[in-house]
């Protein structure tokens, strides 16, 4: 069965400093892996897929299949960037199977 | 730029009651899905929906669930009798059937439906 794991409930960092937000997954097939981000009060919305290999906000992942992992990145993190972070799993347009989540906290 | 609605916001109800959440996908969409986040807990998947019938479900899903595209605009759910673990924020979302290179699969959120169930 799709799992997703982030190991991290909760991770604070302070303004200017790297972020690393950790990410592993076990899938049967090919995955297709995301990075959804929930700013407060906001909804759910697509951070980052691996399939685009592109770069928002200064975000990036890669995707690491011998580690099976899909870790999200950043090397200054900002205040705006505090959030609910998930990383999310699928393949073509089956169910996403999200991880439990991490908080981000940027500290200024 | 088109989003996902949900209404309401924020539903209360008695336990035993039964509720309604709708929902109104992106209008070019095909694919439709309800997943549930229990406060402190991960978003989980509850249902899929395709070309008007369910096309995957959760062992969530239990027959006091529902879903309906009545009108061919709207997607609800429905709980028949709710129960107080049925309490959670109700996410729908929606995305295109057919992959391509700007697209690909993306599933749009909608901002939710709280459910308090009492």
């Amino acid at each position: 069965a799709q799992r997703v794991t982030q190991p991290e409930k909760l991770l604070s960092v302070f303004k200017g400093a790297p972020v690393e937000l950790k990410c592993n997954y076990s899938y049967s097939g090919s995955p297709e892996l995301f990075w959804y981000v929930q700013y407060s009060r906001q909804r759910l919305q697509l951070l980052l897929r691996h399939i685009s290999r592109e770069s928002i906000k200064g975000f990036t992942a890669d995707l690491n299949k011998g580690e099976t992992s899909f870790h999200l990145k950043k090397p200054f993190a900002q205040e705006e960037d505090s959030a609910m972070y998930y990383c999310a799993s699928n393949s073509g347009n089956t169910p996403l199977v999200f991880g439990k989540g991490t908080r981000l906290s940027v500290i200024a | 730029e088109p989003e996902v609605t949900q209404t309401p916001s924020h539903q209360v109800t008695q336990m035993g009651q039964e509720v309604i959440l709708r929902c109104v996908p992106i209008s070019n969409h095909l694919y439709f899905y309800w997943y549930r986040q229990i406060l402190g807990q991960k978003v989980e998947f509850l249902v899929s929906f395709y070309n008007n019938e369910i096309s995957e479900k959760s062992e969530i899903f239990d027959d006091q669930f529902s879903v309906e595209r009545p009108d061919g605009s709207n997607f609800t759910l429905k709980i028949r009798s709710t129960k107080l673990e049925d309490s959670a924020m109700y996410f729908c979302a929606s995305s295109h059937a057919v992959r391509d290179s700007r697209t690909y699969n993306e599933q749009f959120f909608g901002p939710g439906t709280r459910l308090t169930v009492l």
